[in-house]
């Protein structure tokens, strides 16, 4: 079936890199994506990548794709303060039809001083 | 820029009341997504959209119906409200075909006493 999973808690020293996993389930998925929803705040896309790379950078953000093992990270470098957020990894299986994603429980970044 | 309307960003609503959630996006999108969030659950899709008047239950669809008479409004209504309603909604928007990228309002935390 289809299913997102991701650790719900990371803590990081700020200055330190972040790093949050997921797995996925579905093969089919085109694009996987990585969304970040800040504290009363609706979710905003960070990047995302479609499934034919291993590997995609934007700035501070750096994103990694093991289709053989269905496991995608998101490393953030140099961790600020505000990057204190909820981050939410997403996949769009080919069987959601109309464009669906299925998200992960998201995982609590605390960037601590 | 993409923007995603969510008329009410906090509602407090009795138990048994007729709620009606609004949602107006300005990007001309196909798809019309209503989701609600729960600590640790992550986003469950409750039902989408993807054409006018055209309606899909997601995954948790009992105690709601949606409307969508309009191509850029799509409303979720909780029929009779209750306390297990009280939750995040999130509305989101995506355009057919392409990289699936749906855009989130921001958000309508929803009390039920």
């Amino acid at each position: 079936g289809e299913d997102v999973e991701q650790s719900l808690f990371l803590s990081v020293r700020e200055g330190d890199s972040s790093v949050i996993n997921c797995t996925y389930t579905d093969s089919s998925s085109t694009y996987l994506y990585w969304y970040k929803q800040e504290p009363g705040a609706g979710l905003q896309l960070l990047t995302y990548i479609f499934s034919n790379m291993d590997m995609k950078q934007d700035q501070r953000l750096t994103v990694l794709l093991n289709k053989k093992d269905k496991h995608l990270s998101l490393r953030i470098a140099d961790t600020q303060t505000g990057d204190s957020a909820i981050y939410f990894c997403a996949e769009s299986p080919l069987s959601g039809g109309y464009n669906k994603l299925i998200f992960g429980a998201g995982t609590r970044l605390a960037v601590h001083p | 820029d993409v923007k995603v309307t969510q008329s009410s960003r906090y509602l407090v609503k009795r138990t048994g009341e007729k709620v009606f959630l609004e949602c107006v996006q300005d990007m001309d999108h196909e798809n019309m997504f209503w989701y609600r969030q729960d600590p640790g659950l992550g986003l469950r899709l409750i039902y989408f959209s993807y054409d006018v008047k055209m309606k899909e239950k997601g995954d948790i669809p009992e105690g709601y119906s949606v409307s969508r008479e309009k191509k850029e409004r799509f409303s979720l209504i909780l029929e009779s409200a209750s306390t297990n309603q009280t939750s995040m909604y999130l509305c989101a928007s995506s355009r057919r075909g392409g990289s699936d990228i749906q855009y989130f309002g921001a958000g309508t935390r929803l009390s039920v006493l």
